[in-house]
């Protein structure tokens, strides 16, 4: 157990729809991140948040958003869902400043787009 | 445009023997160097890692060799076994965040250890 908790592990759901996925960071970690992991796309970073704050956005569509909350976990909104966006999303912590084991992954959540 | 680069999607070696795992990066601002395993239905686990004022890193059987000039690195796990069957990711960290710092992942890199 890494101590970042994602939660569902598995979601499956039609094209056109929203889900949320959550995560829990690592206790301590003020710092949360999103990264999908598509077919051969390796981990493309979605968008970080840091004590409640968006601090830096990747390649996250329009469809997509995030939030962090004052008890420091965070949801990612999927929307307008397409088959596309089938893949696994890893939520990740980490504390202030980079130590030198980077991040704390989730086991992340399987999204299958149908 | 891909600023950490794994050529390799996979790589096969026996057990016993060295595997070697490269990767190639473009951005000069990146100081700090990490590497991750990643097995199947987990998320990625940090392995090993190294500053940019460090050539090598050793942690048993895992060094980790720098190389600024080139913009390369690499991975190297003596003796391979079995078990270090997985994806592995190598990542990059620059320092223009402060302490924002954001890591950019390689696709990675399947190595398979074969009995």
């Amino acid at each position: 157990d890494s101590g970042v908790t994602q939660t569902p592990k598995h979601l499956i759901t039609a094209t056109g729809q929203r889900v949320t996925l959550r995560c829990s960071p690592r206790s301590g970690d003020l710092s949360v991140y999103w990264y999908q992991q598509s077919l051969d796309q390796g981990l493309q970073f979605l968008i970080q948040y840091y004590n409640g704050e968006e601090r830096a956005k990747g390649n996250i569509l329009e469809r997509f958003s995030a939030q962090q909350f004052p008890d420091l976990h965070s949801e990612l909104n999927l929307s307008s869902l397409e088959l596309g966006d089938s893949a696994l999303y890893f939520c990740a912590s980490s504390g202030e400043g980079l130590n030198h084991h980077g991040y704390t992954f989730g086991s992340g959540t399987r999204l299958t787009v149908v | 445009d891909q600023q950490v680069k794994q050529n390799s999607p996979s790589l096969s070696v026996q057990e016993g023997r060295i595997s070697i795992l490269n990767c190639d990066y473009t951005n000069s601002m990146f100081d700090y160097f990490l590497w991750y395993k990643k097995y199947p239905a987990e998320g990625p686990t940090f392995l090993i890692s190294i500053s940019s004022i460090k050539d090598k890193n050793e942690d048993g059987r895992f060094t980790v060799f720098l190389n600024k000039s080139a913009k390369h690195l690499s991975l190297h796990i003596v003796p391979s076994q079995p078990g270090d069957s997985a994806v592995y990711f190598c990542a990059a960290s620059d320092k223009s965040g402060g302490s924002n710092y954001k890591l950019t992942f390689g696709k990675g890199t399947l190595l398979t250890v074969n009995p």
